[in-house]
């Protein structure tokens, strides 16, 4: 079983709706989480950062983490044709540990959004 | 602003042929980090370098070797090439002792035929 599982969709949703991307991980040692949008052959873009539990709101996008659950999630309000893309949970331990902030992903969501 | 830096960006091998990719950080990070991306997967971790020091090591095939330069670029050595690799190579870099995020440059194609 891989320590990050993501749900691969493909999700394809109408312009305008609130979008809802979530990942479930099994190792307790991480605590920096990040979302990345990856179009395609192109490198991840990171999106969103966030240490430990919490919420954090960047513009459309907010991404919450709840450890005692091990489950984050990425919403983007009011989404937009130029939203589709590969979405990647990506997250890793602390760097203070045996781990130097390698990162381990999630298989990544295929999001659609069309007019 | 400045991103990464990879080189070249596609690359056609033959089997059982030689490789290198070349990685470019930021200016001012000082780790980097190579991922092998193969086609519908995620991204899998190989080898990071923090320093110049190999810092961590994953799923790296013995036939792939890396190295951190003084400048800290670096560059993933990959040799007896098979088929199985054909992928996307993505060199991540970052600040130590600040976060853990990482910039991704935009990867080298490898195709091995």
């Amino acid at each position: 079983q891989k320590e990050v599982e993501q749900d691969p969709g493909p999700l394809s949703v109408p312009e305008g709706a609130i979008v809802s991307l979530n990942c479930t991980y099994s190792n307790s040692a991480f605590q920096y989480f990040m979302w990345y949008r990856q179009y395609s052959r192109k490198g991840p873009e990171l999106l969103m950062y966030t240490y430990s539990s919490g919420n954090k709101e960047d513009g459309r996008f907010t991404a919450q983490v709840d450890k005692s659950s091990k489950y984050i999630s990425l919403f983007i309000r009011d989404s937009q044709p130029s939203d589709s893309a590969t979405y990647l949970c990506a997250m890793s331990a602390s760097a203070g540990g045996t781990s130097y902030g390698k990162l381990t992903f999630g298989q990544g969501t295929i999001l659609t959004v069309h007019p | 602003a400045a991103g990464v830096i990879q080189s070249p960006r596609h690359l056609i091998k033959e089997k059982r042929e030689t490789a290198t990719l070349k990685c470019y950080p930021i200016p001012r990070h000082d780790t980097v980090y190579w991922y092998q991306q193969g086609p519908g997967q995620d991204p899998q971790f190989l080898i990071s370098f923090y320093e110049k020091m190999q810092s961590d090591k994953g799923s790296i095939p013995d036939r792939f070797s890396a190295q951190q330069f003084s400048d800290y670029h670096s560059e993933l050595n990959m040799s007896s090439l098979e088929l199985g690799d054909s992928a996307l190579y993505f060199c991540a870099s970052r600040l130590a002792g600040k976060t853990d995020t990482q910039y991704f440059g935009p990867g080298t194609r490898l195709t091995v035929l």
